[in-house]
């Protein structure tokens, strides 16, 4: 069975420094990837996906994404953080190529930036 | 477009009540899930369905149920309720085929079993 590890479970830092949450993944197949955001009494959303091609991926509000097949990897990335960004992000991978249909999720890191 | 509704938002419940939640979607989604999210843990899988009159068991069923009569809707339903079950549920529908899409969520409703 695939598995999401999030190693980071809470990540505090001030605005406008950088940020790398980590996402790794054990499946052996082809995968689709997913970072969703959720904010405070909300509902997921998404902030950027990766399905094939360019493996830098970008998203909204600034975030991208690297898929490294070798290592099992898609950390998400932001240069410089703001105090809206204050979240719970979840990394999610789907199984089988082209698809979301069947979606594994990580636990989840809460980012807390201060302002 | 209103996308994924859930209802109630918020609910409280005693022990050994029962209650359905609700899910619909207008987005002609052929697969629809039900997942509860718990504090540290992610989400969780219940129940999905690949289209009307098909569901399916995810990672934690026990003690739920759903059915799909309609393309629309999918709701789920606790018989018994009890105090693990006190968890924010989350519905979510995808279209199904191989068109990239994201799966889209509804807002949640938080359910406390006391």
């Amino acid at each position: 069975a695939q598995s999401v590890s999030q190693h980071n479970h809470h990540v505090i830092l001030s605005e406008a420094a950088s940020l790398e949450l980590g996402c790794n993944y054990s499946y052996g197949g082809t995968v689709n990837l997913f970072w969703y955001v959720q904010y405070p009494g909300q509902h997921l959303q998404l902030l950027l996906k990766y399905f094939s091609g360019d493996p830098l991926v970008k998203g909204i509000k600034g975030f991208e994404a690297e898929f490294i097949k070798s290592k099992f990897s898609f950390n998400l990335r932001k240069p410089s953080v703001q105090w809206s960004d204050t979240a719970e992000y979840f990394c999610a991978i789907g199984r089988g190529s082209g698809s979301a249909r069947q979606l594994t999720f990580g636990s989840g890191t809460q980012l807390t930036v201060l302002p | 477009n209103a996308g994924v509704t859930q209802t109630p938002k918020f609910r409280i419940l005693k022990i050994g009540q029962s209650m359905t939640l609700q899910c619909t979607q207008d987005m002609n989604h052929n697969y629809m899930y039900w997942y509860r999210q718990d504090p540290g843990m992610g989400l969780k899988l219940i129940y999905y369905s690949v289209g009307a009159g098909i569901t399916d068991k995810g990672e934690v069923p026990n003690g739920y149920n759903v059915s799909r009569s309609t393309t629309e809707d999918f709701p789920l339903r606790l018989e018994l309720a009890a105090p693990s079950q006190t968890s924010v549920y989350f519905c979510a529908s995808i279209r199904g085929d191989y068109s990239n899409q994201p799966q889209h969520f509804g807002d949640g409703t938080r359910l406390s079993i006391l």
